[in-house]
């Protein structure tokens, strides 16, 4: 049983330069995640899927945009990369939100844009 | 606003000592609380969860939690702190029926031999 499976686990981009962050879930959660860790800062949240079919920004959206694609999978994307971006990405899911379940974690995706 | 405060960045104690890991929330209404550890170069994975079922919460690798809600208080303790108990811990909060989870910035524990 994987659990959260992140992809790819390090990249390094330039300034400009667009990808897509991966993430599967085997869990057959309903809600999933996306944030952003940086030193002294926490987990800032980027966008959540609460069900499959929606989306919604979280505190930090600018500069991504997310795809619910099926239940399973939540994909990140980078258009511009900036080197503000430069951070640590985790994926998580939940089995809902609002109801107290916690989060399973990816393993992260550590991103340097140079 | 929910919010979460973790008092120290860095907590330092011998092997064997107890460990205090501090955690104040704000919350309008009760929440639910959670602690996750946080090991080199790995994700977040739940040490333990507060649901209102009982303010005594116990979980994985010996660690536990009290919900003090006049205090707005959800410490970490472990009554004897081991090396491999090394890590980040982070305290979240998620209020009832929200659709997000506010984590505190982290606390790195250290255990000295």
């Amino acid at each position: 049983n994987a659990g959260v499976t992140q992809t790819p686990k390090f990249q390094v981009l330039k300034t400009g330069q667009s990808m897509t962050l991966q993430c599967a879930q085997d869990m057959n959660h309903n809600s999933m995640y996306w944030y952003r860790q940086d030193p002294g800062m926490g987990l800032r949240l980027i966008y959540y899927s609460a069900s499959e079919g929606t989306t919604d920004k979280g505190e930090v959206p600018n500069g991504y945009n997310v795809s619910r694609l099926n239940k399973r999978e939540f994909s990140l994307r980078l258009e511009s990369a900036a080197p503000s971006q430069t951070s640590v990405y985790f994926c998580a899911s939940s089995s809902g939100t609002g109801l107290g379940y916690g989060y399973t974690f990816g393993s992260g995706t550590r991103l340097t844009v140079v | 606003a929910q919010s979460v405060t973790q008092l120290g960045s860095h907590v330092s104690v011998s092997e064997g000592a107890l460990v205090l890991l501090r955690c104040n929330y704000s919350s309008s209404v009760p929440p639910y609380l959670f602690w996750y550890v946080q090991y080199p170069n790995q994700g977040l994975q739940l040490l333990l969860k507060y649901t209102s079922a009982a303010t005594l919460v116990k979980g994985i690798n010996g660690f536990e939690a009290e919900f003090k809600k006049s205090e707005t208080s959800f410490h970490l303790t472990k009554p004897s702190a081991h090396m491999s108990d090394a890590a980040e811990y982070f305290c979240a909060v998620e209020d009832t029926g929200g659709f997000k989870t506010i984590f505190g910035a982290g606390t790195r524990l250290f255990v000295k031999a």
